[in-house]
């Protein structure tokens, strides 16, 4: 099965900084990479996803950028804003998974003022 | 859509005592998953459904959990009996069919054991 490795495990970056997390997957079959936000006591929510044929993807302050030769994918937040603070978890999901969504250990950011 | 109902929101029972964690999915979302949070062990997958039957329940930590999904609506968490290990936030997500689908959290059930 695939298996995601996320790092790193907390970060805290000034307010307007940039912020990076990486991932790596094991799995050379998986094609779809979500990322999720999950705020203090909210479920996960979904921010940014890319597919397997694209290798970097951008919504306003949010990237991802994806490496399948290296098998691994980060998350930029660029211009930080304290209501970026929150736990972010990465996924890789393969294509014969049946789409099981199954998370890194996320990434506790904490943005200062 | 009022989104993934998760009920009750807050559960405190004693060890040994049987509980059950509910979920209501968005509706037509073929997907449901199970998941349990804590700090030391993060954002576990219990199990999950697709078509109301069980895929892959390999992150069922014992035989004392048990789920189900009786209809397209609806699906239950089991724990019996509950243990003060089992403590955590249990959450409840819903997709629809394609792979490459948003996955949709609910608020999550807060359980304490004592």
């Amino acid at each position: 099965g695939e298996n995601v490795e996320q790092h790193p495990s907390t970060l805290s970056v000034q307010e307007g900084d940039s912020a990076v997390i990486k991932c790596t997957y094991s799995d050379s079959a998986s094609n779809y990479f979500p990322w999720y936000k999950q705020e203090l006591g909210k479920g996960p929510q979904l921010i940014i996803d890319i597919r397997s044929n694209v290798g970097e993807k951008k919504d306003q302050r949010i990237a991802v950028t994806l490496n399948k030769t290296a098998k691994h994918f980060s998350l930029h937040i660029t211009e930080t804003q304290p209501e970026d603070s929150a736990v972010y978890f990465c996924a890789a999901i393969p294509t014969d998974s049946w789409g099981k969504l199954q998370f890194g250990a996320g990434t506790q950011v904490v943005v200062t003022p | 859509d009022a989104g993934v109902i998760q009920s009750p929101r807050h559960e405190v029972t004693e060890m040994g005592q049987e509980v059950t964690l509910r979920c209501k999915p968005i509706s037509g979302h073929d997907y449901l998953f199970w998941y349990r949070q804590t700090m030391m062990r993060g954002l576990e997958l219990l199990i999950y459904f697709n078509n109301n039957v069980p895929i892959d329940d390999s992150g069922m930590p014992e035989d004392r959990f048990s789920a189900k999904m009786p209809n397209a609506s609806f699906s239950t968490l089991k724990i019996q009996p509950s243990e003060p290990r089992d403590s955590a936030v249990y959450f409840c997500a819903s997709r629809s069919g394609g792979i490459n689908t948003e996955a949709f959290f609910g608020q999550g059930t807060r359980l304490t054991v004592v």
